[in-house]
C-alpha cells in the first residue's frame, strides 16, 4: 500500500533551519509530484511548494520563496524540505503529500511538528 | 493568486442531518476542486476530486457539486464519524486551501 513516512519532531531556535524527510513506498516515486503543506496550531492548511521527482522542477509559494528548498532522492524514494531563517510563525505541523494532475494529495505523511522557540 | 472562501466556518448539526458546506473561488477554476476531511491530530483524508468524483472507499453519503467559482460538499445523513473539519482545495493554478469548516455536534 502507498505510504509516506516523515522524520520526527523538531525543536529549532529562531534564525535556524529545519530539514524534514518524507520517505515513500508502495508506488513508483517518479510518477507523482510531492507537495509540502503546513498547518499552524488551530489554523488552516497552507500549501508551501511542490517538486517533480522526475524532472526536479520545483514551485514554491510566493510567501516562502527565498527560504524554502525542496529536493528528492530517487534511489531511496525520499523527498526533502528545508526551511531557513525560522521564526515563531513557522511553528506548525508539516506534511508531505503526493499528487498527480487530476488527483491531488491522495496520500499524506503523518506530519512532522516543528516548534520554533528560543 | 486564487483565493478560496469557505462557509460557514463552523456548523452545528445532529446525527442524521443533511449538511452542506460551500466553497467559493476568487476566479473560475472550472472543476479543479477537491475536498478533504481532517480530524484532530490526524493528516487530512482525501474525499472528492474534480468537484464531484468520490475517491474510492469514501461513503456515498458524501457528494460534491459545482463548477466555475461556486462549489458545495454535501453529507446526506450525518454520521458520528463525520464530525471533523472539512477543507476545499483548488488545483487549477498551483494549490490553495479554503480556511476550513468545522462540523460539530449540536
Amino acid at each position: 500500500q502507498v505510504q509516506l513516512w516523515q522524520s520526527g519532531p523538531e525543536l529549532q531556535k529562531p534564525g535556524a533551519s529545519v530539514n524534514i524527510s518524507c520517505r515513500t513506498s508502495g508506488y513508483t516515486f517518479n510518477t507523482y509530484g510531492i507537495s509540502w503543506i503546513r498547518q499552524a496550531p488551530g489554523q488552516a492548511l497552507e500549501w508551501m511548494g511542490w517538486i517533480s521527482p522526475f524532472t526536479g522542477k520545483t514551485e514554491y509559494a510566493h510567501s516562502l520563496q527565498g527560504r524554502l528548498s525542496m529536493t528528492t532522492e530517487t534511489s531511496t524514494s525520499t523527498a526533502y524540505m528545508e526551511l531557513r531563517s525560522l521564526t515563531s510563525d513557522d511553528t506548525a505541523i508539516y506534511y508531505c503529500a503526493r499528487e498527480r494532475g487530476v488527483v491531488p494529495f491522495d496520500h499524506w505523511g503523518q506530519g512532522t511538528l516543528v516548534t520554533v522557540s528560543s | 493568486d486564487i483565493q478560496m472562501t469557505q462557509s460557514p466556518s463552523t456548523l452545528s448539526a445532529s446525527i442524521g442531518d443533511r449538511v452542506t458546506i460551500t466553497c467559493r473561488a476568487s476566479q473560475s477554476i472550472s472543476d479543479w476542486l477537491a475536498w478533504y476531511q481532517q480530524k484532530p491530530g490526524k493528516a487530512p483524508k482525501f474525499l472528492i476530486y474534480r468537484a464531484s468524483t468520490l475517491e474510492s472507499g469514501v461513503p456515498s453519503r458524501f457528494s460534491g457539486s459545482g463548477s466555475g467559482t461556486e462549489f458545495t460538499l454535501t453529507i446526506s445523513s450525518l454520521q458520528p464519524d463525520d464530525f471533523a473539519t472539512y477543507y476545499c482545495l483548488q488545483y487549477k493554478t498551483y494549490w490553495t486551501f479554503g480556511q476550513g469548516t468545522k462540523v460539530e455536534i449540536k
